[in-house]
């Protein structure tokens, strides 16, 4: 089975700043894909960034990258240069392409101090 | 991002009385619906995952017989609350997923379920 941890419940950081989001996963499939996602008070997910596992270069988009370590099942997310906008619950998942299944760690909620 | 669109986005229902959840992805084939379950800041629970034309496979715990899931084609997927209790009020989120790859999934905007 697969699961998700993400060990931080609330972080803070401050705008402009730079903060990073832990999440550490274990799986026991070869073929596997992580997200971050995005969840402000509309409740609407939104994807951030995304991994596949098969890749050994970290993936970024804009202000947004993650540190991928694959035999330490290591998946952070950095937000460099953090906006007022970035305020929400993120969640990082594993998709799991033998399982078929989206698997959602706990979340961490994050604040941004203007 | 492509459009997922969960309809209704709230309804209050009797106790007893069942109540359906329609999830349309817009502007793709969704070969793979995930439904989950989210308690007030928590996580996303996966309660079932189906792929079109195939029975919806539960996760431990979810009783097949109350949420009912039908995923008929490749653009719509549906979730029953049969029999509704106050202890079933929620918010619950539909993902839709295309074939092959390192797809992501698109979300809808979520339902929620109040049982008076």
């Amino acid at each position: 089975a697969q699961t998700v941890t993400q060990s931080q419940p609330e972080m803070s950081v401050q705008e402009a700043e730079t903060v990073t989001l832990s999440c550490t996963y274990d799986t026991s499939e070869s073929d596997y894909y992580l997200f971050w996602y995005k969840q402000p008070p509309s409740r609407q997910m939104i994807l951030v960034i995304r991994q596949e596992a098969y890749k050994q270069q970290n993936a970024t988009e804009n202000r947004f990258s993650v540190n991928f370590q694959k035999a330490a099942k290591s998946f952070s997310l950095k937000i460099s240069d953090s906006q007022l906008g970035d305020a929400a619950m993120y969640f990082c998942a594993h998709y799991g392409g033998a399982t078929n299944k989206l698997i959602f760690g706990t979340g961490t909620l994050l604040a941004v101090q203007p | 991002g492509a459009v997922v669109s969960q309809h209704p986005s709230w309804v209050i229902c009797k106790s007893g009385t069942s109540v359906k959840i329609e999830c349309r992805s817009l502007d793709f084939q969704a070969t793979t619906m995930f439904w989950y379950r989210q308690f007030p800041k928590q996580s996303l629970m996966l309660m079932a995952t189906s792929n079109e034309g195939s029975k919806a496979t539960y996760e431990q715990g979810v009783e097949k017989d109350k949420f009912l899931i039908n995923h008929a084609s490749l653009t719509l997927s549906t979730l029953t609350v049969t029999s509704a209790h106050p202890e079933d009020s929620s918010f619950y989120i539909c993902s839709a997923r295309g074939g092959g790859g390192p797809r992501e999934a698109f979300f809808g905007q979520g339902t929620r379920l109040t049982v008076v």
